[in-house]
């Protein structure tokens, strides 16, 4: 079954270096999103990206984070200038058309900031 | 505004009982969907009821919607110890690719 796959599974950075989180969609997947949960809390949406361009962000997306599709596969999160509060798990999700609504998640990216 | 917040926040059961969990929201919704995860991994999606739907069945699971009340609960029946997760609500507004906003999950575990 095609599966939504998310590399490093963790990564140890420390505050101040800048890190990419990469995911790799389904394949025939249109729209592509980072989420991301604080431990013990809940998942909170980050960004959706569609047609090579991002089509929301959230209030937590701000100028540190960018997104980008590089090569048509790979989809990428990066955290410019990391900060303690931004250790969580990272979720890459894609789904297959624009009125599709099941999201296929990866297993995530535990970033610690030390 | 919260959406999404459910209740229990734990629950513990034996196995083959039946484990229900409840999920209110505040917003107008488009779909709800159920999701779950495992202690530290990904998230799977499970069922999804639409707005116009009140009632869903996938296998053992259950899901009711009431539109009125903003609420929907999942219902597990003959649970199974494999059953043990965490089961998070989702809402999304039904704008294309709209993002999800889930509640804050309730800690299911079911003892053998």
């Amino acid at each position: 079954e095609p599966e939504v796959t998310q590399t490093p599974s963790h990564q140890v950075t420390q505050m101040g270096q800048e890190v990419i989180l990469r995911c790799v969609p389904i394949s025939n997947h249109l729209y592509f999103y980072w989420y991301r949960q604080i431990l013990g809390q809940k998942v909170e949406f980050l960004v959706s990206f569609y047609n090579n361009e991002i089509s929301e962000k959230s209030e937590i997306f701000d100028d540190q984070f960018s997104v980008e599709r590089p090569d048509g596969s790979n989809f990428t999160l990066k955290i410019r200038s990391t900060k303690l509060e931004d250790s969580a798990m990272y979720f890459c999700a894609s789904i297959t058309t624009p009125v599709a609504h099941e999201a296929f998640f990866g297993q995530g990216t535990r970033l610690t900031v030390v | 505004s919260q959406q999404g917040e459910e209740d229990p926040q734990a629950l513990s059961i034996q196995e083959g009982e039946n484990a229900t969990m409840n999920c209110s929201y505040k917003t107008s919704i488009n779909n709800l969907q159920w999701y779950r995860q495992n202690s530290g991994r990904g998230l799977v999606h499970l069922i999804l009821i639409r707005s116009n739907e009140r009632e869903k069945h996938s296998g053992r699971l259950r899901v009711t919607l009431d539109t009125s009340k903003k609420s929907s609960s999942l219902l597990i029946t003959a649970s199974r110890a494999a059953d043990t997760a965490s089961y998070f609500c989702a809402t999304d507004a039904g704008t294309s690719g709209s993002r999800l906003t889930f509640g804050e999950g309730t800690q299911l575990t079911v003892n053998p």
